[in-house]
């Protein structure tokens, strides 16, 4: 049974470029749920979606980003226009129904020149 | 979900037993402890959690005060692989998304 899959595992990005991350939960999972890590700084949670829903957003920058867990295929965070201050970790979690523990990926470092 | 304290360091020597404190004094009924980790660089861990009962597990063990205010995590026998950042979060589900502190780093020593 495979895990919370993330890729890429590293991404690099031009100021102004966009930046896809994707995140494919456990089999089984219908809530994904991402989290960003600035560097040297804790876990910050961003969003968390169920399949076509996005059920909370409030820690998502309201400007350039945006989030999808389509009702095929992974969910994808998407960053655009990325600026310098967005180089951090994006973690993905992922659970069954919502209210049990959450299944971590490994992780996307995304680093922007 | 309630707040946690958590002090921001600890010290074990090797094959020590590992005993992590968590203040939760705001912790409602229906909200869980749970303790996640998070080593250097991967995504975070699961480790354990209760509502009431203590929990062990082949992982750790959970001891939470009779008045639920407070618990502590235990690793039994601490390896250099266990030097981590630990997390206590007091989740109920109702908000559906674990809110993370700062933590404690555990620095497992020789």
């Amino acid at each position: 049974n495979a895990g919370v899959m993330q890729n890429p595992r590293h991404l690099v990005r031009r100021r102004g470029q966009e930046a896809r991350l994707r995140c494919s939960p456990m089999k089984g999972h219908s809530h994904v749920y991402w989290y960003r890590q600035l560097p040297e700084e804790g876990l910050k949670f961003m969003v968390y979606l169920q399949k076509e829903n996005i059920i909370d957003e409030s820690g998502m920058p309201k400007e350039r980003f945006s989030a999808e867990f389509p009702k095929e295929g992974p969910s994808i965070l998407r960053i655009q226009q990325v600026v310098r201050g967005d180089s951090a970790a994006y973690f993905c979690a992922s659970s069954p129904q919502g209210r049990e523990k959450l299944f971590f990926g490994s992780g996307t470092q995304l680093s922007v020149l | 979900d309630a707040k946690t304290t958590q002090p921001p360091s600890m010290d074990c020597a090797e094959g020590r037993a590992a005993n992590l404190p968590c203040n939760h004094s705001t912790i409602s009924g229906n909200e869980y402890v749970y303790w996640y980790r998070q080593i250097h660089s991967q995504g975070p861990q699961y480790i354990i959690h209760g509502l009431k009962n203590n929990e062990t597990n082949e992982m750790a063990s959970l001891i939470i005060t009779e008045d639920r205010k407070s618990s502590t995590l235990i690793l039994p026998h601490a390896t250099l692989r266990d030097t981590a950042v630990y997390y206590c979060i007091g989740f109920s589900g109702n908000t559906g998304k674990l809110i993370f502190g700062q933590g404690t780093t555990l620095q497992v020593k020789p």
